[in-house]
Parts: structure tokens; sequence; C-alpha cells
């Protein structure tokens, strides 16, 4: 298993700011997800980010929009620039399960998101 | 894009009853998963059936799956208001180490 902080958990922001949400993980993790959430929605994958090497955004997604940090196994930043208020979302972090699952099964493992507001 | 579709979107029984939720998807998979969110909270993988499986269970929970359908459905059975919540379901297919979401489906379990 694996545990995931996430930070902000919350966050009510302004039209045109940026905000960056932090994702923690307790354990070496080749690659990390990160997911939308709109309200009342499933979710959506932005891009998987993995360590070493740019992040692989999915359609829809661009890096101006939606910059992503993977400075080691065990941490990840995804930022959300010039935001509007579509973007109000839950945005979440995930990593695959390692260990008897093993890399590729895909079993996921989640953060508590950061639910973000903007006004 | 979206992969599965969930049916019903929203279910409301009595405690005690069982609840069906059903997932078709589109494309080929290795595996399909079920997880459950609560209150627009993380979500918490429940059970895994990969694709050469036709049944699989985990406590109350009762997962099938049928490929040549592209669909599975998750038994809940004598449910517990605890069990309110939300369910999706994801797959996982070759090539793709990201899982797919379902349109998921609206637990309400009334005590």
């Amino acid at each position: 298993s694996a545990v995931i902080s996430q930070k902000p958990s919350r966050d009510i922001c302004q039209r045109g700011t940026s905000l960056t949400i932090q994702c923690q993980v307790d354990s070496q993790v080749t690659m990390m997800f990160w997911y939308r959430q709109q309200p009342g929605q499933s979710l959506t994958l932005i891009a998987t980010a993995n360590q070493g090497s740019e992040a692989t955004y999915e359609s829809g997604f661009v890096i101006d929009k939606f910059p992503i940090s993977r400075p080691n196994l065990t941490f990840s930043t995804l930022t959300v620039s010039n935001m509007s208020p579509e973007d109000s979302s839950i945005y979440l972090c995930s990593v695959e399960a390692q260990g008897a699952g093993g890399p590729g099964t895909g079993e996921l493992f989640f953060g508590e998101g950061s639910r973000l507001t903007v006004l | 894009s979206q992969q599965g579709e969930e049916d019903p979107q929203a279910l409301s029984i009595q405690e005690g009853e069982n609840a069906t939720m059903n997932c078709s998807y589109k494309t080929s998979i290795n595996n399909l998963q079920w997880y459950r969110q609560n209150s627009g909270r993380g979500l918490v993988h429940l059970i895994l059936i990969r694709s050469n499986e036709r049944e699989k269970h985990s406590g109350r929970l009762r997962v099938t799956l049928d490929t040549s359908k592209k669909s599975s459905s998750l038994l809940i059975t004598a449910s517990r208001a605890a069990d309110t919540a939300s369910y999706f379901c994801a797959t996982s297919s070759t090539g793709r180490r990201a899982l797919t979401f379902g349109s998921g489906t609206r637990l309400q379990v009334q005590p």
C-alpha cells in the first residue's frame, strides 16, 4: 500500500491566479498520475508524471496550463495556471500499487484530493 | 476519453438490501477495477478482476465480468448506511498504465 498526502486539501482562488498542488508519497514510485474530477463528474486523467522526464499529457490538457514537476520518486506538483471558474474541481494524485499487484496491474492509491474553487 | 458508462447513475436502497451497479466499456482490457469515493474525497480501491476471470468475491462484494459484452457488475450484499458513496469502475488497457474511469453510480443506503 501507499500513503499519499496532498496539499492543499482545499482552496478558494481568484480568477487569473495560479495554484500549485503538492503530492507526497511515503514510498518510491515510478509513475504518478494526476486526475481531475469536475463537480458531480467522474475522473479524467490530466497527465502521467515520471521522475526525470517530461510529464505525458492527455488530450485536452497542455503543459502551459497544467505544468507538472517530478523532482524525485516520492514527490510531484501540479500547477493550475491562470485559473478560471471552469477549473473548479477536485484534483487527485495517485500512484500505482507495488508488490503483489506488480507494476502495470493498474491498481491505484489516491490522495484525499485538493478541492479548488475559482471565483 | 471516458471509457466506461455506469448505470444506474443513482441508486437509493434500504439498509439490508442488495445493490447492483453495472459498467460497460468500449475497448479491450487487461483488468477492470471498482473504486469507492466518499463525499468527493479520495478513491479507495475495492476489487480487481482480470480479463480472464468471470467472477470474483471479496467480503460482501461480488464482481462479474463479461468480456464478450464488455460489461461488469458490482453487487454489494446486505448493504449498510456506511456503504453510501459513489462507485466507479475503471479499466486498465494494454500499453496504458493509467486507468480510465467510468461515469460512476451514486449509492444512497437509507438506515
